[in-house]
């Protein structure tokens, strides 16, 4: 298997720029999640789907970040307008059945760069 | 509400060493633990877990953990580093509900030098 992909790998942008990440998680896997990293906040959960429904929204920063999947193969985060303070990498990773088994399967991430 | 505290920022070791990353956690009910590994520029990728069962974990690398509730830790541990092991570890919390994401500690970069 391929594993979960990413795109871009990575991304430097204008503030107030729009900003689409994009993630292909593992064939057959029903949960989707998206996870932002930084050196300040260490690895913050902003969203996750359970079979192409967004379950918890609650870690999304505020309203210029939003998430979908329309469909079981994709999922894209935006971000619109951008900000310097945006920068980081973002992580998408996929699993079975949730985290029962603990297993998330993590893509090498999306290194965002806001000017 | 869980959360997971990772109480050293930077462990450096030598090679052959033996290290020792410390995690605790915050939970009123059961958990499931795990730690996950990070190399350079790649996504995590799970070393072990604790779900149940014994307390005392393996990975296939050398590397455990002990689950200790009493404590309310879950440290890794292993007798002789390797430069390889390089990397940053993140303990991560569950908690017994079905549906629920993980919550992550903000990591330990462990440096091994010769």
């Amino acid at each position: 298997d391929a594993g979960v992909i990413q795109s871009p790998r990575h991304e430097v942008t204008e503030m107030g720029q729009e900003v689409t990440l994009r993630c292909k998680p593992i064939s057959g896997h029903d949960y989707l999640f998206w996870y932002r990293q930084t050196m300040m906040r260490g690895l913050e959960l902003l969203i996750y789907f359970n079979n192409n429904v967004p379950i918890d929204d609650s870690g999304m920063p505020e309203d210029r970040f939003s998430a979908k999947m329309p469909n079981a193969s994709f999922s894209t985060l935006k971000i619109q307008p951008s900000e310097p303070r945006d920068s980081a990498v973002y992580f998408c990773a996929s699993s079975l059945a949730g985290a029962r088994s603990g297993e998330l399967f993590f893509g090498e991430g999306s290194r965002l760069t806001v000017l | 509400a869980q959360s997971v505290t990772q109480l050293d920022s930077q462990v450096p070791v030598f090679e052959e060493a033996p290290v020792e990353l410390r995690c605790n956690y915050s939970s009123s009910v059961s958990v499931y633990l795990f730690w996950y590994v990070q190399y350079p520029n790649q996504g995590l990728q799970l070393l072990l877990k604790y779900l149940s069962g014994s307390t005392l974990v393996e990975s296939i690398n050398g590397f455990e953990a002990e689950f200790n509730k009493s404590q309310t830790s879950f440290h890794l541990r292993k007798p002789s580093v390797h430069i390889s092991d390089t990397a940053e570890y993140f303990c991560a919390v569950r908690v017994n509900q079905a549906g629920t994401a993980l919550i992550f500690g903000k990591g330990t970069t462990l440096s091994v030098s010769s």
